[in-house]
């Protein structure tokens, strides 16, 4: 099983400020990578797939990279309604499908 | 728009049974894989099983092969999970999520772009 771990666990940033969250794999994913977001009582809603692709409604703001074991998501300026959990999830290989365990955003 | 909607969670004993039903609408369910995603209390979300479009393939986590089921009736476009022998450990909010890639795509990949308000599962004496 591919294991996923996200760095930091936290991240404290001010409105306006660039948040970086890593995810690393314990064997390559090639670009099978996605992010979703998480906020209190809610479900994930995904943001990120194939790495980089942004999903249907997201923002600009919101951006991902990397290839093989090392991902990053971007968000170049936090707005109020980003602060939440965001998880990276692989998809290389059935089965099964494996989440990181999350970073949260909070307000600095 | 796309709607899936969950129910049948409860509370139920250790070694007992349960099925979840997840109601969909907004798209040709038949085209899509489904998946069932699960979140214990203030934990990580945790994937729990994949059906094919038509049923023809169904994979599970290792925590709960040999004891859930997932299934579907197209005609009802409703996805179901039994899930028997319950554990402490299967206490969380269950997700129903659809496949980002549908049959012209070629198969499901596990990429989650809809997803339900989830249902509560409580396992306890």
């Amino acid at each position: 099983e591919i294991v996923m771990t996200q760095s930091p666990a936290t991240l404290s940033v001010s409105p306006g400020e660039r948040a970086t969250l890593s995810c690393r794999a314990s064997q390559s994913v090639s670009s099978n990578l996605a992010w979703y977001q998480q906020k209190p009582g809610q479900a994930p809603r995904l943001l990120i797939y194939g790495a980089s692709t942004r999903a249907t409604g997201i923002p600009a703001r919101f951006s991902g990279s990397g290839s093989g074991t090392e991902f990053t998501l971007t968000i170049s300026s936090l707005q109020s309604e980003d602060f939440a959990v965001y998880y990276c999830q692989q998809y290389n290989n059935w089965p099964p499908r494996t989440f990181g365990q999350g970073t949260k955003v909070e307000i600095k | 728009q796309v709607q899936l909607v969950e129910s049948g969670g409860g509370v139920v004993q250790p070694g007992r049974s349960l099925r979840l039903s997840c109601a969909a609408s907004g798209f040709t369910f038949s085209s899509y894989g489904m998946h069932w995603v699960r979140q214990a209390p203030g934990k990580g979300l945790e994937w729990v099983a994949v059906i094919w479009y038509d049923g023809s393939n169904k994979y599970y986590a290792d925590s709960v092969k040999g004891r859930f089921t997932i299934s579907r009736d197209n005609s009802k476009n409703t996805l179901y999970l039994q899930m028997n022998s319950l554990r402490a450990e299967d206490t969380a909010v269950y997700y129903c999520a659809r496949d980002l890639y549908d049959f012209w795509s070629g198969y499901p990949r596990g990429v989650f772009d809809y997803w339900g308000q989830g249902t509560l599962v409580t396992v306890s004496s």
